[in-house]
């Protein structure tokens, strides 16, 4: 069956250094999103990407976080300079569809740990 | 901002018996409805979703009801099997609002064998 692979699966960082999450969704798929939960909280949605391009994100994504396909495969969560806050464990999803209506599968996560 | 609760963080239930676990939510916008189950170290795992034009979808075990006038949807888990100890979540989409998805704080199963 399908699934979609994040790695690694846990990311050890100091504070302020830049970190990579990658992650390769269903091959079909056009959708993509980045989420995270921080331990003890809900998963919250970051953003999503179609066609290259983002199509929405929310109040977390800001200008320390950006994405890219840089190839036909992979599906990338960039950090640019680590806070603490920013531990939580990421999850990357993809769908085939956009919007209501539409499954989005998980990958298993990337746990950030920032010290 | 919590547009999706689910108030109980944690259930127990005797094997073979029904788990009920519940979800309410704000945004009288939301229009798709899903529960996610999800195991240590893995992410969530898709289980059954709900369009708001039905009240009610099943897939063998696994039923949910979606009440639109109480903004309420539970999952029912007929009967219960040690296997299903996970947390649960539930997720709410709108289409107004594109494809995120808003998700519950999750409740944890255990069922009791």
């Amino acid at each position: 069956e399908p699934e979609v692979t994040q790695t690694p699966s846990h990311q050890v960082t100091q504070m302020g250094q830049e970190v990579i999450l990658r992650c390769v969704p269903i091959s079909n798929h056009l959708y993509f999103y980045w989420y995270r939960q921080i331990l003890g909280q809900k998963v919250e949605f970051l953003v999503s990407f179609y066609n290259n391009e983002i199509s929405e994100k929310s109040e977390i994504f800001d200008d320390q976080f950006s994405v890219e396909r840089p190839d036909g495969s992979n599906f990338t969560l960039k950090i640019r300079s680590t806070k603490l806050e920013d531990s939580a464990m990421y999850f990357c999803a993809s769908s085939a569809e956009r919007g209501a209506g539409d499954i989005q599968y998980f990958g298993a996560g990337t746990r950030l740990s920032v010290l | 901002d919590q547009q999706v609760k689910q108030n109980s963080p944690s259930l127990s239930v005797q094997e073979g018996r029904i788990s009920i676990l519940n979800c309410d939510y704000t945004n009288s916008m939301f229009d798709y409805f899903l529960w996610y189950k999800k195991y240590p170290a893995e992410g969530p795992t898709f289980l059954i979703s709900i369009s708001s034009i039905k009240d009610k979808n099943e897939d063998g075990r696994f039923t949910v009801f979606l009440n639109k006038s109480a903004k309420h949807l539970s999952l029912h888990i007929v009967p219960s099997q040690p296997g299903d100890s996970a947390v649960y979540f539930c997720a709410a989409s709108a289409r107004n609002t594109g494809n995120q998805f808003y998700f519950g704080t999750g409740t944890s199963l255990t069922v009791i064998p």
